[in-house]
């Protein structure tokens, strides 16, 4: 059981670029999100997922884009990298609404724009 | 005002001390409440849910009190190990999270 898994951990991207964050986690969770987290600053929601097929948007949703065509996977599209971008960006999941579910975090991608 | 806040730290406290940290949260309608650790530049880990009865865990105990508002956390007999940054998590509406800017602890030798 491998938990969340994020794909790449590091990355640097020129101004313009564009590219796609992956998560993939194992444990049948419904939900999925991603947050970034500027250093020493707290995380921030960028778009959540209730199910395969449901998306919403977050606190910082704009600049991102995201799909979730199955249970396992919800990948992060940045169309246009820009600095304000440069960040660690984290993908969790969790069982349920539950009062008892927990949310579960990936590794992080660190991402730098230049 | 924030969602949730936290005392801003740093905590810089001898092993072996208790600290306590604060939380608020501004959302009454919350219903579920939680402390993650963060580990420099690494992902956040659940520590432990927070009940309205109180809980512990070993050397550690959470508080809420839902009338005030308030969530704690008291960490006794501190570790080198307990260094870290301590989130303050509110869970509103069941469908996500809300994060406190955390508090960081360093305990020193």
């Amino acid at each position: 059981n491998a938990g969340v898994t994020q794909t790449p951990k590091f990355r640097i991207l020129k101004i313009g670029q564009s590219m796609t964050l992956q998560c993939t986690q194992d444990m049948n969770h419904n939900y999925m999100y991603w947050y970034r987290q500027d250093p020493g600053m707290g995380l921030k929601l960028i778009y959540y997922s209730v199910g395969a097929g449901i998306t919403d948007k977050g606190e910082v949703p704009n600049g991102y884009n995201v799909s979730r065509s199955t249970t396992e996977d919800f990948p992060l599209r940045l169309e246009l990298a820009a600095p304000s971008q440069t960040s660690v960006y984290f993908c969790a999941s969790r069982l349920g609404a539950s009062s008892t579910d927990t949310q579960y975090f990936g590794p992080g991608t660190r991402l730098t724009v230049l | 005002r924030k969602e949730v806040e936290q005392d801003p730290g740093p905590f810089n406290v001898p092993e072996g001390a208790t600290v306590a940290f604060n939380c608020t949260y501004s959302n009454s309608a919350s219903q579920s409440f939680f402390w993650y650790r963060q580990d420099c530049r690494k992902e956040p880990k659940l520590l432990m849910s927070v009940y309205s009865s109180g809980n512990e865990d070993g050397r550690f105990t959470a508080q809420l009190n839902r009338a005030s508002q308030y969530i704690s956390l008291l960490i006794r007999d501190s570790k080198l190990s307990d260094s870290a940054t301590y989130l303050c998590v509110v869970d509103n509406y069941g469908q996500n999270f809300v994060f406190g800017p955390g508090t960081r602890l360093s305990v020193l030798p």
